[in-house]
């Protein structure tokens, strides 16, 4: 695609429940990460993906929280027994390798736990 | 780590200039970012500086970078109410771990007034 996609745009969850996150990279990049934006907060980094392998997953918050990528493409962010203080945005972002000076970012889920 | 600091808010009127500041604390970053966000948006890369440079233009936009204060800024001309969005200020670790780590900062909130 032209750009990075996520899906879903939004998505609201009772507190307990597993959510799944997607992101589509641009076509062709191998490298890809994953942020979280909490409101007034900056970017935190969460994982990243060369090709289907996770070298740095040092941001991941808990051990509630995984991630895959499979075919060196579509990557899945899962949290389970989600909690309140995991609302947030939840940014993807794509460079062409893992050597590239740009990062280019998806529109970003929003996630709401009751 | 590095940290990444920049002011929350500012306001100016439309056609000022703008001026965005931000302060790091790795002298080893090796590129430093200006990402855009607009309301409900992912994040857009306006322009990017590598560390050697002392200062980047790119139409309305000039970033200056003071390595020895560890301080960037990004001037936008002729300030429009398009220009209205939360403007972040990353810096690249440079390829340590084996991938351009980017850490961001909160983030500016521009308004543009008439």
């Amino acid at each position: 695609g032209a750009g990075v996609s996520q899906s879903p745009s939004n998505k609201v969850t009772e507190k307990g429940k597993d959510v799944e996150l997607r992101c589509d990279p641009i076509s062709g990049h191998t490298a890809l990460y994953w942020y979280r934006q909490s409101l007034g907060q900056g970017l935190e980094f969460l994982i990243y993906f060369q090709g289907n392998s996770a070298p740095d997953k040092s941001g991941l918050p808990s051990d509630r929280f995984s991630a895959e990528r499979t075919g060196g493409s579509v990557s899945t962010l899962t949290i389970q027994r989600t909690q309140q203080e995991d609302s947030a945005v939840y940014l993807c972002a794509s460079s062409l390798s893992s050597g590239a000076q740009t990062q280019y970012f998806g529109p970003g889920t929003r996630l709401l736990v009751l | 780590g590095e940290d990444v600091e920049q002011s929350l808010f500012l306001s100016v009127r439309e056609g000022d200039s703008s001026v965005i500041n931000c302060t790091y604390t790795d002298s080893s970053s090796t590129y430093l970012y200006w990402y855009k966000q607009e309301p409900g948006a992912g994040l857009q890369l306006l322009t990017y500086i590598f560390s050697n440079m002392d200062m980047k233009q790119d139409q309305r936009l000039t970033v200056l970078l003071n390595k020895k204060d560890k301080h960037l800024s990004l001037r936008i001309a002729d300030t429009q109410t398009g220009d209205s969005a939360i403007y972040f200020c990353a810096a690249g670790l440079g390829f340590s771990g084996g991938y351009n780590k980017l850490i961001f900062g909160a983030g500016t909130r521009l308004a543009v007034h008439p």
